[in-house]
């Protein structure tokens, strides 16, 4: 199947500060790429739909200006966690899809603020 | 909105016996429904899907169930096997092709 690679795999933030997360499809052409947050023991929720070259859409109660998403090619979608606290840390994981159904995900970003 | 934090019902299965993993979608418009692995610390991996159009798809050592009379949407895996161990997630697709998740069954090998 197609690769989609994630980068970081994890990091450790102070709260205050901002991390982008970046999400690649390797061998295609994402035309949409989605972001999920995931917490201890739960399922994933989806965050936002990104497509390349337009604002993402957000899901209900998903803030937009905390999250921002950069969709700028087809091959890459960055995730930034604006002002982090540390009820943000979460396992963040992107998915990319090319025309068909099926979506390929990322290996995931645990994101952790201190 | 999301859940409160609850323990994953969990399905323990002997080394060698099928495991059969069930799943109640809410939404009766759609009409994609794939199943996913987790392995702890990892992303979800591809596993097999269905169109609303079957009722039954099987690929190696698994098999998913649609029932769309009832919603429920099933995952048998023949022959379990140790690196079978994970957690498990339906998902269903509707309007806006958005994946919808189902709140996922752990699965124990015991050996």
């Amino acid at each position: 199947g197609a690769v989609v690679s994630q980068h970081p795999s994890w990091v450790i933030c102070k709260s205050g500060t901002s991390v982008k997360i970046e999400c690649r499809s390797l061998d295609f052409q994402a035309t949409t790429m989605f972001w999920y947050r995931q917490f201890p023991k739960q399922s994933l929720m989806l965050m936002a739909t990104s497509n390349e070259g337009s604002k993402a859409t957000y899901e209900q109660g998903v803030e937009k200006d905390k999250f921002l998403i950069n969709h700028a090619s087809l091959t890459l979608s960055t995730l930034t966690v604006t002002s982090a606290h540390p009820e943000d840390s979460s396992f963040y994981i992107c998915s990319a899809r090319q025309g068909s159904p099926e979506a390929f995900f990322g290996q995931g970003t645990r994101l952790t603020v201190v | 909105g999301e859940s409160v934090g609850l323990h994953l019902p969990t399905l323990s299965v002997q080394e060698g016996d099928n495991s059969i993993i069930n799943c109640a979608y809410s939404n009766s418009a759609s009409d994609y429904f794939i199943w996913y692995k987790q392995e702890s610390g990892k992303g979800p991996q591809f596993i097999i899907d269905i169109r609303s159009n079957m009722d039954k798809r099987q690929g190696q050592r698994v098999t998913v169930l649609l029932n769309k009379t009832v919603k429920h949407l099933s995952l048998q895996i023949a022959a379990t096997q140790p690196g079978d161990s994970a957690v498990y997630f339906c998902a269903e697709r509707a309007a806006g092709n958005k994946l919808t998740f189902g709140g996922g069954t752990r699965v124990l090998v015991k050996p």
